[in-house]
């Protein structure tokens, strides 16, 4: 797998309100998507995937869309709690015929009191 | 079912050391990967195995090496350690390093050369 090893962008969110990150892919063949949680000093956790058959997957909370002819991923939490305080990434198995995994940069995401 | 499992938690060497990291993989999971991610930075992949056999290496010198055992656990190996390499060292496992797998990750090693 590949990322970039860039300072994480961040995004603050008040308790309660609706959250969304974003990620923006370039291999056009990925055809499933993973989001991952981090919270400090752990390693990542699965939150939910998706595959590129559809538009948008629910779980509990959380929402993924993903627009293939932008190739782009967003991640929606609702009701955002203290809890959700992590670093949020999007993550592309690999396709067919390669054998690297690709993570995205990261959000860490802050929820204010 | 136990999830991916690392030991050390956290490790401490001094400049020049050698370390030794190790993971034990989900079982039935037989591809293994090391990432490196320092301290507010992202993923940075090291090394990935698959049925004993090094399938893919980021860019990374050569003293950061490793070896995936019969049972699918694994070492990463660092030699010469140099401050710069203190960083959340992550294995993740996946039931087999090919299309759409999930990689399930360890709790990491923390590594801290002085």
């Amino acid at each position: 797998g590949e990322s970039v090893g860039l300072h994480l962008p961040t995004l603050s969110v008040q308790e309660g309100d609706n959250s969304i990150i974003n990620c923006a892919y370039s291999n056009s063949a990925s055809d499933y998507f993973i989001w991952y949680k981090q919270e400090s000093g752990k390693g990542p956790q699965f939150i939910i995937d998706i595959r590129s058959n559809m538009d948008k997957r629910q779980g509990q909370r959380v929402t993924v869309l993903l627009n293939k002819t932008v190739k782009h991923l967003s991640l929606q939490i609702a009701a955002t709690q203290p809890g959700d305080s992590a670093v949020y990434f999007c993550a592309e198995p690999p396709t067919s015929g390669t054998y690297k995994y690709i993570f995205g940069t990261g959000t860490r995401l802050k929820v204010l009191a | 079912e136990a999830g991916v499992t690392q030991s050390p938690t956290h490790l401490i060497k001094t400049r020049g050391q050698q370390a030794t990291l190790r993971c034990s993989p989900i079982s039935g999971h037989t591809s293994v990967y090391w990432y490196q991610q320092a301290l507010g930075l992202g993923l940075q992949f090291l090394l990935w195995y698959d049925e004993g056999e090094e399938r893919n290496r980021g860019n990374f010198p050569p003293r950061f090496s490793g070896r995936q055992f019969p049972n699918y656990s694994s070492e990463l190996n660092v030699n010469a350690l140099e401050p710069e390499d203190s960083a959340l060292y992550l294995c993740a496992s996946s039931l087999a390093g090919t299309y759409q797998e999930t990689q399930y990750f360890g709790p990491g090693t923390r590594l801290l050369v002085l």
